[in-house]
């Protein structure tokens, strides 16, 4: 139980366009996802959590307008990344979990960006 | 100084060994510890979750965490080649608070 899933795990786009990420819970419902990003041989970074029909909270130094987080429903939260450039290549990770605040993540795994 | 120390390795082992994964953190309030496995371009896979100090064991995985000390552990018996990925031990305090990573141990395992 407590399946993740992301999509697409792979995506390569052209400066300027814009890329959307999916994030399912498959079997549980998630009032809460959470979006990192991870650079190479480095540790996971929260970008944002998202909220099922409120607006996301985005940590410090993240662009809210350049990352913008949409959470329509109790499984699905998606991560549009706009008008991307060379410097937002990266991985991408949601999470989320079936429990209370205190129940462990379960992440999806993960989408590889490249912006040429 | 960072909330979570790992060191990030690699640490190279023989098949069959057992291995000894650590993290210390400075934060007094995390209550919740968890450690995840993750390979190469993938998500991470939770292998561990405990509350509070004490040990738990999953099959070959065991983990430890002293309180007192600060210090967390993941044990892996009769290590496998399977087991080369990298490991991330994560915790948080109660309620809703984020989740604080270390940076992760690269193991691999040789046969």
């Amino acid at each position: 139980g407590a399946v993740v899933s992301q999509h697409p795990s792979w995506v390569i786009c052209k400066s300027g366009t814009s890329v959307k990420i999916e994030c399912r819970s498959l079997d549980f419902q998630a009032t809460t996802m959470f979006w990192y990003r991870q650079f190479p041989k480095q540790s996971l970074m929260l970008m944002a959590t998202s909220n099922e029909g409120s607006k996301a909270t985005y940590e410090q130094g993240v662009e809210k307008d350049k990352f913008l987080i949409n959470h329509a429903s109790l499984t699905l939260s998606t991560l549009t990344v706009t008008s991307a450039h060379p410097e937002d290549s990266s991985f991408y990770i949601c999470s989320a979990s079936p429990g209370a605040y205190n129940s462990p993540l379960h992440f999806g795994n993960g989408t590889r960006l490249t912006v040429t | 100084q960072k909330e979570v120390e790992q060191d990030p390795g690699p640490l190279s082992v023989p098949e069959g060994a057992i291995v000894s994964l650590n993290c210390t953190y400075s934060n007094s309030a995390f209550q919740y510890f968890m450690w995840y496995r993750q390979y190469s371009r993938k998500g991470p896979e939770l292998l561990m979750y405990t509350y509070s100090s004490g040990n738990k064991e999953d099959g070959r995985f065991t983990a430890q965490v002293d309180k007192s000390s600060k210090y967390i552990s993941l044990f892996i018996r009769d290590s496998q080649p399977s087991d080369s990925a990298t490991y991330l031990c994560a915790m948080k305090g109660t309620g809703f608070q984020k989740l604080v990573f270390g940076t992760g141990t690269r193991l691999l395992v040789s046969p």
